[in-house]
């Protein structure tokens, strides 16, 4: 069973676009909630994180948006870029539990 | 890469045969992970450690035994490898407490083909 379920599972986007990958979760007890960036052959980074307090969290070009209500989270990238190609992983825990519950996974290629 | 090596980086072993993978930090974190990678599954945790000789069982533990002895080394053993193990495997770190963020750092991976 699922806990955190992510779509797509691949994303094609032209440069300059926007791409949007989508994950919803179950768990109303799920407090911290990270997106991870994996580029082909390396291990997955931290990218950004939001807690439910909030509705939205801008880095640069990359936003979380959180629905508490809906139980889904976002992941937003503006302009994308060639660069930005790579696997996007969300996840999510509770409180002080060490582990991540983790979505499958979108791989997002983005046209030069 | 925050001081998290992996080895061997790649490995192909036959069927039957025994296989240890090490993950080795440099930072001084309590708590490793290994995970599994593979295509369609995302990451699925193995096993992970909250302290030296403190382990405990992920989602897809059968097959696979661990131990930490110290702090910085974390081994990840295929009592018997199967061709179902052939995977890309990841080590991970983690610290906690008030001024450590959630975020888990990864290794670089070791890929494992068992033929």
């Amino acid at each position: 069973q699922q806990q955190v379920k992510q779509s797509p599972q691949s994303l094609i986007v032209q440069k300059g676009g926007i791409s949007i990958i989508n994950c919803a979760y179950e768990n109303t007890a799920f407090d911290y909630f990270p997106w991870y960036q994996q580029f082909p052959g390396k291990g997955p980074a931290l990218l950004i994180a939001i807690r439910p307090d909030v509705s939205e969290k801008k880095e640069g070009r990359f936003t979380i948006s959180f629905n508490k209500s809906a139980k889904q989270f976002s992941l937003h990238i503006m302009d994308s870029q060639p660069g930005d190609s790579a696997t996007y992983f969300c996840a999510a825990k509770v409180g002080n539990n060490r582990k991540l519950i983790w979505g499958l996974g979108t791989s997002l290629a983005v046209n030069p | 890469d925050a001081g998290i090596t992996q080895s061997p980086r790649h490995k192909v072993t036959e069927t039957g045969t025994p296989v240890t993978l090490r993950c080795h930090q440099t930072e001084n974190h309590r708590y490793m992970y290994w995970y599994r990678q593979d295509p369609g599954h995302g990451l699925r945790l193995i096993h992970y450690s909250y302290g030296v000789k403190d382990t405990d069982k992920g989602e897809v533990s059968d097959g696979y035994s661990v131990s930490r002895s110290k702090t910085e080394d974390f081994l990840l053993t295929l009592e018997s490898a199967t061709s179902s193990q052939t995977s890309v495997y990841f080590c991970a770190i983690s610290e906690s407490g008030r001024g450590y963020p959630h975020e888990q750092y990864f290794g670089p991976g070791t890929r494992l083909t068992v033929t």
